[in-house]
């Protein structure tokens, strides 16, 4: 089965920074590949989907790029509600995997 | 308004049994692929199963093969996941997700999740 990392674990930023985030699949899925925000307490939220198609609603500083097996997601300009963990995932075919997460807290 | 409302969660003894049921509402159920996701306390998400519009397609996580079964009802427009021998390594906040279309696709709308608890 593809396994998804992520890298960092966690991150800690400045209201106004950019934000980066990656995924990597251990093969190759093309641009199947989603991503979710969800905030404490709260139900995960889907931002992106085919890499880089941003969900309706999703406020536009939010980004996603990639293909194969290397994605990011992007923050232009964190925010004080973007504090949540973001996950990345692969649905190319199943198993429909997650990344391990990645923790996004404000200074 | 779209709407996903889980239920049947609870707590269970080990090698017990369980059955999760979705209802949805507003949109047209049959249409779209549905979703079981995990989260143990503390943890990530986890893909548990999923099943086709019409319900002739099933996929399932190793964890839960054989002894979880997905099936929806389209005439009554609910999602269920029975479970069966359970195990502690269960427990967890079981959401129900709507795909974005396919079987294998994103999940645009998830469920506020219910609790299971696999304890003696």
């Amino acid at each position: 089965d593809i396994q998804m990392t992520q890298s960092p674990s966690s991150l800690s930023a400045s209201v106004g920074d950019r934000v980066t985030i990656t995924c990597r699949a251990s093969q190759g899925i093309s641009n199947y590949l989603a991503w979710y925000q969800q905030k404490p307490g709260k139900v995960p939220k889907l931002l992106i989907y085919a890499a880089s198609t941003l969900q309706s609603g999703v406020p536009s500083r939010f980004s996603g790029s990639g293909s194969g097996t290397d994605f990011t997601l992007t923050i232009s300009s964190l925010q004080p509600e973007d504090v949540a963990t973001y996950y990345c995932q692969k649905y190319n075919s199943a198993p429909l995997t997650f990344g391990p997460g990645t923790k996004v807290d404000v200074k | 308004e779209v709407q996903l409302v889980e239920s049947g969660g609870g707590l269970v003894q080990p090698g017990g049994s369980l059955r999760l049921s979705c209802a949805a509402s507003g949109f047209t159920f049959s249409s779209y692929a549905m979703s079981w996701v995990r989260q143990a306390p503390g943890k990530g998400l986890e893909w548990v199963s999923a099943i086709s519009g019409s319900g002739g397609t099933t996929y399932y996580a190793d964890s839960v093969k054989g002894r979880f079964t997905i099936s929806r009802d389209n005439s009554k427009n609910t999602l269920y996941l029975q479970m069966n021998s359970l195990r502690a390594e269960d427990t967890a906040v079981y959401y129900c997700a709507k795909d974005l279309m396919w079987v294998e696709d994103a999940f645009d709308i998830w469920g506020q999740g219910t609790m299971v608890t696999v304890s003696s």
